[in-house]
């Protein structure tokens, strides 16, 4: 098992550019979440979903939007990047919250 | 206000010493997680207590929940290097995790 895998790991934009984060779990997980985590403010929950085809929002979910089509893969997406998205992105899968956490992805909004 | 604190904010300890992580909610805990951070790098899951009382073990890691109290614990037995990290808490509110801050460690050898 591959487990909880993040793409990109690293990615730089500019404001007002759009991107899609891509989270994929091959553990058949129903629970998907997405944080950001930033110095100071530590983990914050963006949006999450609990089962396919659904998704609702967590603590900050402004400017970010989110789908869950598939089962497997969670995708978090900046429609119109800002300074203040500068984070590093966690996703996280389980069976009950998200144990299983990816290695993140590391957005430099410039 | 912080709905979970996490105590102490950092800690450095001498490699074999033991030592004690809290973590404290101002909301009955349906469930607690813990996690250890490597500087970054994710989340690795180290264990979930649900019940009052209930306590866990992972290697030389242990963790006990006070429903009572609202709090946990963790609690390192002869510490190593490779302990080193950030250890934060998870409780589980309605669907969601909320986390703490973290505790960072460092263990000298």
């Amino acid at each position: 098992n591959a487990g909880v895998t993040q793409t990109p790991k690293f990615r730089v934009l500019k404001t007002g550019q759009s991107m899609t984060l891509l989270c994929a779990q091959d553990m058949n997980h129903e629970y998907m979440y997405w944080y950001r985590q930033d110095p100071g403010m530590g983990l914050r929950l963006i949006h999450y979903s609990v089962g396919e085809g659904t998704t609702a929002k967590g603590e900050v979910p402004d400017g970010y939007n989110v789908s869950r089509l598939k089962k497997q893969n969670f995708l978090l997406g900046l429609e119109s990047a800002a300074p203040s998205q500068t984070s590093v992105y966690f996703c996280a899968s389980g069976p009950k919250r998200g144990e299983y956490f990816g290695p993140g992805t590391r957005l430099l909004v410039l | 206000s912080q709905e979970l604190e996490q105590s102490p904010q950092s800690l450095i300890v001498q490699e074999g010493k033991n030592l004690t992580i809290n973590c404290t909610s101002s909301k009955t805990l349906y469930g607690l997680y813990w996690y250890k951070q490597k500087y970054g790098e994710g989340l690795i899951f180290l264990m979930m207590l649900q019940k009052g009382g209930e306590e866990k073990s992972h290697e030389k890691i242990t963790a006990k929940l006070d429903e009572k109290k609202q709090q946990s614990s963790l609690h390192i037995t002869a510490s190593q290097p490779s302990h080193a990290g950030i250890y934060l808490c998870g409780a589980d509110f309605n669907y969601k995790l909320t986390f703490g801050k973290g505790t960072l460690l460092t263990v000298n050898p």
